[in-house]
């Protein structure tokens, strides 16, 4: 069955990088966009970041791009954020999840991995 | 940029009908997902296209999406039922999540 598991998050200092993996399996990992979504502390969903099945395009929410970078590796069915200069308002449990094509639901999301910003 | 936007929370008594909505702008012309969330667990998929389900969610859910509002409803609600409820479409390359519904069965 389709599972996603995240992994690398923890407490960083403000300013500071953190590096989210996420591993795919039971599905064809290379044919699905990848998104991550973000849930701050008492708020709702928060869309992060998308990549394109190939890894050739990338888009961001106004509050990370510039900062924050996805990628994927095909070869290893995992899809990573570079999370730098995190701010406090950064902390949030990090999901990451499969796509459907552009304009699809996130059809399936993984338990998600928790970030803490603090000083 | 596109904005969703959801009652911050419904109440229904057991077994009876629950309705949630996602307004927006033409909201219509896009196609409308909606997610179950409850504490601790993994977001879940339950409506996508606007009204389809997919394999493995009861048919007590539907959806439905007209002019300004998309609509999940509930029909027999459960205790199980009870969770934040969010809808999503896409603003051009852009993902939009409206801000959550709070489902409470009393």
């Amino acid at each position: 069955q389709v599972q996603v598991v995240e992994s690398g998050g923890g407490v960083v200092q403000p300013g500071r990088s953190l590096r989210l993996s996420c591993a795919a399996s039971g599905f064809t990992f290379s044919s699905y966009n990848m998104h991550w979504v973000r849930q701050a502390p008492g708020k709702g969903l928060e869309w992060v970041a998308v990549i394109s099945f190939d890894g050739n395009n990338q888009y961001y929410a106004d509050s990370v791009r510039g900062r924050f970078a996805i990628s994927r590796d095909n070869s290893k069915n995992k899809s990573f954020l570079q999370m730098n200069s995190l701010r406090v308002e950064d902390t949030a449990v990090y999901y990451c999840a499969k796509g459907g094509g552009w304009y699809e639901a996130v059809e399936y999301w993984g338990q998600g991995t928790q970030v803490t910003v603090s000083s | 940029s596109y904005e969703l936007t959801q009652p911050l929370s419904v109440s229904v008594a057991l077994g009876q009908t629950a309705t949630i909505t996602c307004g927006g702008n033409d909201i219509a012309t896009k196609n409308v997902h909606w997610y179950q969330h409850k504490p601790g667990q993994a977001p879940l998929l339950i409506i996508y296209r606007d009204s389809k389900r997919p394999s493995g969610i009861p048919d007590r859910f539907s959806g439905s999406n007209s002019g300004n509002t998309a609509a999940l409803t509930i029909n027999t609600v459960e205790g199980g039922d009870e969770a934040d409820y969010y809808c999503q479409v896409w603003d051009t390359t852009n993902v939009v999540f409206g801000g959550g519904t709070k489902l409470t069965v009393l």
